[in-house]
């Protein structure tokens, strides 16, 4: 079972176009993270959301994180050839002592293709 | 400039051939991370050091192992490649080991294993 799910695993869209990303847990979470990643590239974060409920700006894209902080999406608007990647949630997991140590965990991701 | 260095970009080994992929970091950072990442996965944690305190995931096959001789390098070895390890392989490193840590990411090494 994975600790996040996200969705849709695939999203090929028109320049322009919204759309938003899901990653959803059964778990709570004391933070969770955005990463965009470009083909033959590492990932860079983008966004950490701390609070339940909180909305971050960047640019032309929304993150939120749910109020239970157990989920997050990422709204992007109008979106253009330069979005497309890899979207991919994260969160850093705690050991059995409930201590973080670091361990970052990815969902599945999200490859976003936006067309001209 | 590139804070998390990866050599090199794209490497093709053949079955069965050890070989050695190498990460440096100008960042003076305390924890250095390997992931693999296979086509349209998404990255998945070998294993980490913490200084030189090494901490293996328990589903990290034998065959990877790593070593980190300073602050500044980090390598993956690969004892004996198979097919099923061609992959992405990607450094990243962070300053410790916080609940928000932020992990900065090489631009990962293309493993072709023929």
């Amino acid at each position: 079972t994975q600790l996040l799910e996200q969705s849709p695993q695939f999203l090929s869209i028109q320049e322009g176009e919204n759309l938003t990303v899901y990653c959803n847990s059964s778990s709570v979470f004391s933070s969770l993270q955005w990463y965009r990643q470009e083909p033959g590239e590492g990932p860079v974060l983008l966004v950490t959301v701390v609070t339940g409920g909180e909305v971050k700006k960047l640019k032309r894209l929304t993150f939120q994180f749910g109020d239970a902080r157990k989920d997050s999406s990422l709204h992007i608007t109008a979106a253009q050839p330069g979005d497309t990647g890899l979207y991919l949630c994260a969160v850093i997991q705690a050991n059995a002592g409930g201590t973080s140590y670091g361990k970052l965990t990815f969902g599945q991701g999200t490859i976003l293709t936006v067309h001209p | 400039d590139a804070m998390v260095i990866q050599n090199p970009r794209y490497q093709v080994t053949q079955f069965g051939k050890p070989v050695t992929l190498s990460c440096s970091q100008t960042l003076n950072h305390n924890v250095m991370y390997w992931y693999q990442q296979k086509s349209s996965q998404a990255p998945k944690l070998l294993f980490h050091y913490y200084d030189k305190d090494f901490n293996n995931e328990a589903d990290t096959p034998d065959n990877f192992q790593s070593r980190r001789p300073n602050t500044s390098f980090c390598f993956l070895d690969i004892r004996s490649p198979g097919l099923g390890d061609a992959a992405m392989y990607l450094c990243a490193t962070s300053r410790t080991q916080g609940a928000n840590e932020k992990l900065f990411f090489g631009s990962g090494t293309q493993l072709s294993v023929l």
